[in-house]
């Protein structure tokens, strides 16, 4: 079974600086999606940026990039800049390769603040 | 914003009440899925749906039953509500099942069982 855990249940930063988010899964798979999620105050689930495995390049989504460490099985979200709106709950999550999204685990979540 | 919609938003009952939640989208999307949130467990899928009348069973089927009688609705169903069974229960959908099609969620329901 694949697991996800985010070992981070909150975080906090100033406005403007740079915040790591981390995330580590375990799969034996080779190829794989990963995925991290938003997850705002409005309760509403938001994509924020995702990675396919068998890519070497970081993803990057204008302030959001990833550091994908595939041998370390690592998968961490770096928010540059941070503005108040960045706010939320942040979730790791994991689709294993042949699989479609009723495979998607998610991991428990790191609650981030941006302090003005 | 993809149009899904969640009804109710809130919902405060008692145990051994039946409970249906529904979820409605505009988009004709082909899948749609129901989680729940609890703290400490991230997103559980409870059911899914491939398409009109075809659901399978998720991590967390037990208690719940789901149907799908249209494109666009898919209701979730507590036959008696537990206490366990307190918590935000999301609707996602995806026009289709790859892992490069992520899907998109509603606003969430958030159910209290007394």
């Amino acid at each position: 079974a694949q697991t996800v855990t985010q070992s981070q249940p909150e975080m906090s930063v100033q406005e403007a600086e740079t915040v790591t988010l981390s995330c580590t899964y375990d799969t034996s798979e080779n190829n794989y999606y990963l995925f991290w999620y938003k997850q705002p105050p409005s309760r509403q689930m938001i994509l924020v940026i995702r990675q396919e495995a068998y890519k070497q390049q970081n993803a990057t989504e204008n302030r959001f990039s990833v550091n994908f460490q595939k041998a370390a099985k690592s998968f961490s979200l770096k928010i540059s800049d941070s503005q108040l709106g960045d706010t939320a709950m942040y979730f790791c999550a994991f689709i294993p390769p042949n699989f479609g999204n009723e495979k998607l685990t998610f991991g428990t979540g790191t609650r981030l603040t941006i302090i003005p | 914003d993809a149009g899904i919609t969640q009804s109710p938003r809130h919902k405060v009952t008692e145990t051994g009440t039946p409970v249906t939640l529904r979820c409605h989208q505009t988009e004709n999307h082909r899948y749609m899925y129901w989680y729940r949130q609890d703290p400490g467990h991230g997103l559980r899928l409870i059911h899914y749906s491939y398409g009109v009348k075809d659901t399978d069973k998720g991590e967390v089927s037990d208690g719940y039953s789901v149907s799908r009688s249209k494109t666009e609705d898919f209701l979730l169903t507590l036959e008696s509500a537990t206490s366990s069974q307190t918590s935000v229960y999301f609707c996602a959908i995806s026009e289709f099942s790859f892992s490069n099609q992520p899907q998109h969620f509603g606003d969430g329901t958030r159910l209290s069982i007394l």
